[in-house]
């Protein structure tokens, strides 16, 4: 069974573009999450998606969006970037449900640099 | 809000000797707790997780129990190997606080281990 796939895995930007990084959920997984991953904050929440909705949003500004397809693949978008975007952005998914236990499996992740 | 505080690191270690990872959370439920791994330009990888107090979880000769009365998960090791070299991220999902999945997580602890 294919694991969360992240696309693509290293990509250079300049300050002042956007950028859009793609998420393909394990097969049957309905919630997809993203976080980013820097040295000075570690793992921050971004946001998840659950059948095309955003259920949960994490405290970054609004240059970050995302949003989920019908067939559970997502996106995120982050505009007019800046040097602090570099970061490791991590995309999870998971089965349905609103309780806590559910295992959240991760992907390799997409490697962001802005110069 | 919701926390979870690890051990700082680097933990360095000669191979075989013995594991322990310090980890205390605070939350306003009653949280759903994880340890994922992630070894050097990888993504997270779930390791081990316990869903309510007093669950022990394991898996490859790691353990972590859910004392609710500390508010503990340490992560144990009976003999770590080089192999286990790697950062270790402790994180809870908190059922009171989003209707989703949702990880807080830990700021990670580096484990070194020596031949």
């Amino acid at each position: 069974k294919a694991g969360v796939t992240q696309t693509p895995r290293y990509l250079i930007k300049t300050r002042g573009q956007q950028v859009t990084l793609s998420c393909s959920p394990i097969s049957g997984h309905r919630s997809v999450s993203w976080y980013q991953q820097t040295p000075g904050q570690g793992l921050q929440f971004l946001f998840e998606y659950f059948s095309e909705t955003q259920r949960n949003k994490g405290n970054f500004p609004g240059r970050f969006s995302g949003r989920q397809f019908s067939n559970s693949r997502s996106e995120m978008n982050v505009s007019t970037l800046e040097l602090g975007d570099s970061a490791l952005y991590l995309c999870a998914s998971s089965l349905a449900g609103g309780h806590s236990g559910n295992t959240i499996y991760f992907g390799e992740g997409s490697w962001l640099t802005v110069v | 809000g919701d926390s979870v505080t690890q051990m700082e690191g680097p933990v360095t270690l000669s191979e075989e000797a013995f594991l322990t990872i310090n980890c205390t959370y605070t939350a306003t439920g009653y949280p759903s707790l994880f340890w994922y791994v992630q070894y050097p330009g990888e993504g997270l990888q779930l390791l081990l997780k316990a869903t309510k107090a007093d669950d022990k979880g394991s898996n490859k000769g790691f353990e972590a129990t859910y004392r609710k009365e500390t508010t503990s998960f340490h992560l144990e090791k009976g003999s770590v190997q080089v192999s286990d070299s790697a950062v270790y991220f402790c994180a809870l999902s908190d059922p009171n606080n989003n209707a989703g999945n949702m990880l807080t997580f830990g700021g990670g602890t580096r484990l070194m281990v020596k031949p």
